[in-house]
């Protein structure tokens, strides 16, 4: 049981690129979540999904796409990278028992 | 709208000793509160949670919280203070109903804890 994975762990675009961040789980929990983590402002919720076929905005969607297509994973897409997109990314998924499983990250740059 | 205060940056505790680190919340109703740990470069790890019940929650490494409904408050807290506690420790509040899905997290109290 590898839990929450995701790929790449680091990640360096130019302004303007595109590119996926990779989640997958492997508890078969529904729901799933995108946080990002900046100094000083906690983890903001980007997006969930709360089912396959289903998902949400949470706090700053803005530049970001998500799906839902098997309970298993769930992606998150850049579609034009801009530096304020330079964070930590953590994907996470929920327990029946309201406890979130978080991925180990991804680092990425926007230059 | 619920949100999360921990209005402490860095808390600083010499080994032995307690600790607290503070977190108030603001959500309608009851409200449902988590703690979790972040190591260094490392995701975050659930420490506990209070949902109904017992103030009091114990929860994993000697931590526990305590709810305190009228001062909307759930400090961590800890007797003894060890080195390997310190870390980064984010306090959480989901609402009931309405932000159901939406865990909220507050900006983190860094941890350190001397020898």
């Amino acid at each position: 049981n590898a839990g929450v994975t995701q790929t790449p762990k680091f990640q360096v675009l130019k302004t303007g690129q595109s590119m996926t961040l990779q989640c997958a789980q492997d508890m078969n929990h529904e729901y799933m979540s995108w946080y990002r983590q900046d100094p000083g402002m906690g983890l903001r919720l980007i997006h969930y999904s709360v089912g396959a076929g289903i998902t949400d905005q949470g706090e700053v969607p803005n530049g970001y796409n998500v799906s839902r297509s098997t309970t298993e994973d769930f992606p998150l897409r850049l579609l034009s990278a801009a530096p304020s997109q330079t964070s930590v990314y953590f994907c996470a998924s929920k327990s029946t028992t309201d406890t979130q499983y978080f991925g180990p990250g991804t680092r990425l740059t926007v230059l | 709208a619920q949100s999360v205060a921990q209005p402490e940056d860095q808390v600083n505790v010499a080994e032995g000793n307690p600790l607290t680190v503070k977190c108030t919340y603001s959500v309608s109703g009851n409200p449902y509160l988590f703690w979790y740990v972040q190591y260094p470069n490392r995701g975050l790890q659930f420490l506990l949670k209070y949902i109904t019940g017992d103030n009091l929650v114990k929860g994993s490494y000697g931590f526990e919280a305590e709810f305190n409904k009228s001062q909307t408050s759930f400090h961590l807290k800890k007797p003894s203070a060890l080195v390997s506690d310190s870390a980064l420790y984010f306090c959480a509040v989901r609402a009931p109903s309405g932000g159901y899905n939406k865990l909220i997290f507050g900006a983190g109290t860094r941890l350190a804890v001397h020898p």
